[in-house]
């Protein structure tokens, strides 16, 4: 089955800096990467999500890269502010099966 | 409705006692997933319905999970003699078509004493 790997799993930065998190998977039938946050105690949200016909996605401050040769994705925040401040899930799955999380990475944004 | 919906939030159950877990997805979303979040780590993937049909089930722990969803909208998952382990948070998720957009609910936090 699909595994999924996520770096790091906290990461503190400063107000308006950047932040980038990055996730790898295994299996190569994987066509659809979605990027969740998680506030405490809530549920996760979709942020942004990328299919394998793209290599990058942005949307404001988001943006989503992929290299499928290396099976590897990645998210980055730009200035950053307070609110970013969560946990960020990466996903992989593919068609007529489910999604496979990682492990999730831990943002912590300093004022 | 506007979204996943999940009861209850909260559920504490005695070491031994069974469970009933519920989801109502966002109406006309054909697949519907359950997952199991423990405290810090990412959703773990449980099992997945298309329609009325459990495609997938082999994220189920053990035989003591078992999940239906017989008229192909709300879901129950069901736990027989919870154990300590079953603590978690489970996360419902549904979607129009399996590879879209995943909408989650707020979860279920059981805690087995």
């Amino acid at each position: 089955g699909e595994n999924v790997e996520q770096h790091p799993s906290t990461l503190s930065v400063q107000e308006g800096d950047s932040a980038v998190i990055k996730c790898t998977y295994s299996d190569s039938a994987s066509n659809y990467f979605p990027w969740y946050k998680q506030e405490l105690g809530k549920r996760p949200q979709l942020i942004i999500d990328i299919r394998s016909n793209v290599g990058e996605k942005k949307d404001q401050r988001i943006a989503v890269t992929l290299n499928k040769t290396a099976k590897h994705f990645s998210l980055h925040i730009t200035e950053t502010q307070p609110e970013d401040s969560a946990v960020y899930f990466c996903a992989a799955g593919g068609s007529a099966r489910q999604l496979t999380f990682g492990s999730g990475t831990q943002l912590t944004v300093l004022p | 409705g506007a979204g996943v919906s999940q009861s209850p939030r909260y559920k504490v159950a005695k070491r031994g006692q069974d469970v009933a877990l519920r989801c109502d997805p966002i109406s006309g979303h054909v697949s519907l997933f359950w997952y199991q979040q423990a405290l810090g780590q990412g959703p773990e993937f449980l099992t997945y319905f298309q329609n009325e049909a459990q495609l997938d089930k082999s994220g189920l722990p053990s035989d003591r999970f078992f999940a239906e969803r017989p008229e192909g909208s709300v879901s129950t998952l069901k736990i027989q003699r919870t154990q300590q382990e079953d603590s978690a948070v489970y996360l419902c998720a549904s979607s129009y078509q399996v590879n879209t957009e995943a909408f989650f609910g707020q979860g279920t936090r059981l805690t087995v004493v």
